[in-house]
């Protein structure tokens, strides 16, 4: 089956520094990878689409200087927190998907990040 | 644009009983559905996965079907445990997952 591995689960970071969270796909290529943040006890919020070798696409409200997102390869895709805040506090999950109907949509096991 | 919305919102009930969780979606224009479970904390887990050309899927307790042409899909669980306490999301996929609000499932023991 798909796999996609995130890392790191959890981070704990100062305000003011950047924090980059890794997305890949390890048995499989992903033509589009998926950011998603979730607040405590809300759902999960759709940031961002990115496609190997492109700009990624922000979704309304999403800032991308801040969010800044980044997909080298069919494989790895990167979420950086630029100048983070304690409000960017949050659960980050990506998603792969790769171009076949019989995988559907693959998320990685999410980073909670802390920012104090 | 995609627009999910999960009834109930949240539910409680003993353990042993039949659940029917419903999900619609706005947008039929999808490949798949998936549901999936989340742990207070935690990441997703995949239940089922009902490619659009399919009406229903099962896995043990559980059993799925999707009406893509109402924009409809439902989860039955079967003889409930308190292990199935959680958060239960349907997710169509199309160009990308719109998740709805969830159902937040509590069994009582």
């Amino acid at each position: 089956g798909a796999v996609v591995s995130q890392h790191p689960s959890w981070v704990i970071c100062k305000s003011g520094t950047s924090v980059k969270i890794e997305c890949r796909s390890l048995d499989f290529q992903a033509t589009t990878m998926f950011w998603y943040r979730q607040f405590p006890k809300q759902s999960l919020m759709l940031m961002a689409t990115s496609n190997e070798g492109s700009k990624a696409t922000y979704e309304q409200g999403v800032e991308k200087d801040k969010f800044l997102i980044n997909h080298a390869s069919l494989t790895l895709s990167t979420l950086t927190v630029t100048s983070a805040h304690p409000e960017d506090s949050s659960f980050y999950i990506c998603s792969a998907f790769m171009d076949s109907n019989s995988y559907g949509y693959t998320f990685g096991s999410g980073t909670r990040l802390t920012v104090v | 644009k995609q627009e999910v919305t999960q009834i109930p919102a949240a539910l409680s009930v003993p353990e042993g009983e039949n659940l029917v969780l419903n999900c619609s979606f706005t947008d039929s224009a999808i490949y798949n559905l998936q549901w999936f479970r989340q742990d207070p904390g935690k990441g997703l887990t995949s239940l089922l996965l009902i490619q659009s050309s399919q009406r229903e899927q099962t896995s043990g307790r559980l059993n799925a079907s999707l009406d893509k042409s109402s924009g409809r899909s439902t989860l039955y669980i079967a003889a409930s445990q308190p292990g199935d306490s959680a958060t239960y999301l349907c997710a169509p996929e199309g160009d990308k997952i719109i998740f709805g609000k969830g159902t937040r499932l509590h069994i009582l023991p």
